[in-house]
């Protein structure tokens, strides 16, 4: 149990559906994010939320659409994905400077 | 990106000790993580150094030379369940993503019997 969970934990959808994928955390955070992990490639840096407030949007398509309605939920809404979109999506969570805890991620296959 | 380079692929022997080597620009430095992920896992943390030096957590140690912009993770007495990747992510001042952190690619160690 690492305190932050994910919904769902696959996920496999057409290009031209809507889908929204769930982050919660237990450990009382105050700031969240969402990463990109593909094949062969670092852990991608999407979004950043301190406070609830956006800090950071990576240079993030717009078909990709962040949520965080409180300080312990985060959502990341998809629509109109491309192949190239799919990868392992994990939530983060931190107090702080502390060390980020990460979710078990979602798998997304766009198809 | 911030140029955070480290091996792709490691083999060690069980038993024996590995050092996994990370380098990373220097400017704007602010603290430097070490993360394990298992396949189809989650990255679970590891260790953190901000200041030069070696931090020792059991079989694990993390170094730290800020004025070489350079790190290692060293493990000790390795066992098989050590195979999995290890990520270096290093936290950069001064960025509108506050505590964010930045990823090297992984390094991939292999512990055969």
């Amino acid at each position: 149990e690492t305190g932050v969970t994910q919904t769902p934990r696959h996920l496999v959808m057409g290009m031209t559906n809507k889908k929204s994928l769930k982050c919660e955390q237990h450990l009382g955070h105050n700031a969240m994010y969402w990463y990109k992990q593909s094949a062969k490639k670092p852990l991608e840096l999407m979004f950043v939320y301190n406070f609830k407030e956006q800090t950071e949007n990576n240079s993030v398509p717009s078909r990709f659409s962040p949520e965080c309605p409180n300080s312990s939920h985060l959502f990341l809404h998809l629509h109109t994905l491309q192949p190239e979109d799919s990868a392992l999506y994990l939530c983060a969570s931190s107090q702080g400077g502390g060390a980020p805890r990460f979710g078990p991620g979602t798998r997304l296959t766009v198809t | 990106g911030q140029n955070i380079d480290q091996p792709t692929e490691m083999t060690a022997t069980e038993g024996a000790i590995v050092q996994i080597n990370c380098t990373y620009q220097t400017s704007g430095f602010n603290g430097l993580f070490w993360y394990q992920q298992h396949a189809g896992e989650a990255p679970t943390f590891l260790s953190y150094n901000v200041l030069d030096g070696l931090e020792e957590k059991g079989r694990f140690s993390s170094f730290l030379s800020r004025s070489k912009g350079y790190s290692y993770l060293l493990l000790k007495e390795l066992q098989m369940k050590d195979s999995a990747s290890y990520l270096c992510a290093v936290r950069f001042k001064g960025s509108n993503s506050g505590y964010a952190l930045n990823f090297g690619k992984g390094t991939s160690l292999l512990v055969t019997p």
